[in-house]
């Protein structure tokens, strides 16, 4: 099976813009998180969809948002971008939304404002 | 909420010898899972273990196993054997067996394998 994919792999923005990333899961998982990584804060959860629902939220502003399709892929919006949103943007999929499930990661997308 | 502490920002061992990296965790719940990431310079977060806390026995997978302790609060993962491909920054992180599907992770161990 072909793992978690990400696009686009890096991306270049200015402050005030907006941007979209995409996450395609492992075929047959319904589960897709969202997480943002950067030296000072570490790893931090955004957000998990789940059969095309918003299931968890972590502590980001209303800039963060998400969605999934039908066919599982999700992605992430961030508006008005500003300098502390450059970080890697990392997407997990996993069967369900159980924490049984276990998760598998993409290779990020790493997104840097100027 | 749940937290999870990895002490050590920094270890590092001599290749084919054993190393031993801790975590300790903070949570109420009674069921919940418990994993190592391992993230080389690529950033692709690659699990290594995963622990169930309802299972007093330890987790293997080949040259790596942990040493649960559950009272303790306690996850620490040993190495075996280890190998230049072993270096990488590795995370321990938590996931409630009722909510979702949202991982804690702690700050992250960096680790050096000398040849």
């Amino acid at each position: 099976k072909a793992g978690v994919t990400q696009t686009p792999r890096y991306l270049i923005k200015t402050r005030g813009q907006q941007v979209t990333l995409s996450c395609s899961p492992i075929s047959g998982h319904r589960s897709v998180s969202w997480y943002q990584q950067t030296p000072g804060q570490g790893l931090q959860f955004l957000f998990e969809y789940f059969s095309e629902t918003q299931r968890n939220k972590g502590n980001f502003p209303g800039r963060f948002s998400g969605r999934q399709f039908s066919n599982s892929r999700s992605e992430m919006n961030v508006s008005t971008l500003e300098l502390g949103d450059s970080a890697l943007y990392l997407c997990a999929s996993s069967l369900g939304s159980t924490g049984r499930e276990t998760q598998y990661f993409g290779p990020g997308t790493r997104l840097l404002v100027l | 909420a749940q937290t999870v502490t990895q002490s050590q920002p920094e270890m590092s061992v001599q290749e084919a010898e054993t190393v031993t990296l801790s975590c300790t965790y903070d949570t109420s719940e009674s069921d919940y899972y418990l994993f190592w990431y391992k993230q080389p310079p690529s950033r692709q977060m690659i699990l290594v273990i995963r622990q169930e806390a309802y299972k007093q026995q330890n987790a293997t997978e080949n040259r790596f196993s942990v040493n649960f302790q559950k009272a303790a609060k306690s996850f620490s993962l040993k190495i075996s054997d280890s190998q230049l491909g072993d270096a990488a920054m590795y995370f321990c992180a938590y996931r409630s067996a009722i909510a979702g599907s949202r991982l804690t992770f702690g700050e992250g161990t960096q680790l050096t394998v000398n040849p």
